[in-house]
């Protein structure tokens, strides 16, 4: 199925190690981004590529580098992790066009990260 | 004051009532509005995208009222999957998708 997928699903983590957070999606979209979302609080962008060979910063991107390998892939990386990266984080994708059908985010499943 | 602000619930209602949800947002410039559908432990679903005239999609209406800078998400006769999390997200500068804010969500149980 069409989609957007990220992996792992789920990963724990110690303080100060590394890891990377995999997205991909098929629907030819040339907007992605990376949110988390934690208990409480709205989700929140972390950094977004508006389009192949470009990334900026979003609202909390402290602690996270990004690339965007092709139009398909997306990649969050966590250089060492600390406790306060605890969250689920979230790959979505849109479309461009017409402002409201460009702001239509499709979603992956999440990915679970424990930072101990 | 929070850019979206919604009541987080949880609405327990029983099946086949009616319920109705808002959302304030702060930035009188905002210029998109959508509810997201999010079920437990899973990834956020459009559900509805919200115009200045209204909509309706089945059993789901929502409205925009600029003048009040709210939103409002009304269920009629509610469905035991119709249990979620509704999020309200604001496009606060004309549509560019890296200002969209989340709200933190309604939470709806419907009760058989």
């Amino acid at each position: 199925n069409a989609g957007v997928t990220q992996t792992p699903k789920f990963q724990v983590l110690k303080t100060g190690q590394s890891m990377t957070l995999q997205c991909a999606q098929d629907m030819n979209h040339n907007s992605m981004y990376w949110y988390r979302q934690d208990p409480g609080m709205g989700l929140r962008l972390i950094y977004y590529s508006a389009s192949e060979g470009t990334t900026d910063k979003g609202e909390v991107p402290n602690g996270y580098n990004v690339s965007r390998l092709n139009k398909r892939e997306f990649s969050l990386r966590l250089e060492s992790a600390a406790p306060s990266q605890t969250s689920v984080y979230f790959c979505a994708s849109s479309g461009t066009g017409a402002p409201s059908g460009a702001n239509v985010l499709t979603f992956g499943a999440g990915s679970r990260l424990t930072v101990l | 004051r929070k850019e979206v602000e919604q009541d987080p619930g949880p609405f327990n209602v029983p099946e086949g009532a009616t319920v109705a949800f808002n959302c304030t947002y702060s930035n009188s410039a905002s210029q998109s509005f959508f509810w997201y559908r999010q079920d437990c432990r899973k990834e956020p679903k459009l559900l509805m995208s919200v115009y200045s005239s209204g909509n309706e999609d089945g059993r789901f209406t929502a409205q925009l009222n600029r003048a009040s800078q709210y939103i409002s998400l009304l269920i009629r006769d509610s469905k035991l999957s119709d249990s979620a999390t509704y999020l309200c997200v604001v496009g606060a500068y004309g549509g560019a998708t890296n200002k969209l804010i989340f709200g933190t969500g309604t939470l709806l149980a419907v009760q058989p």
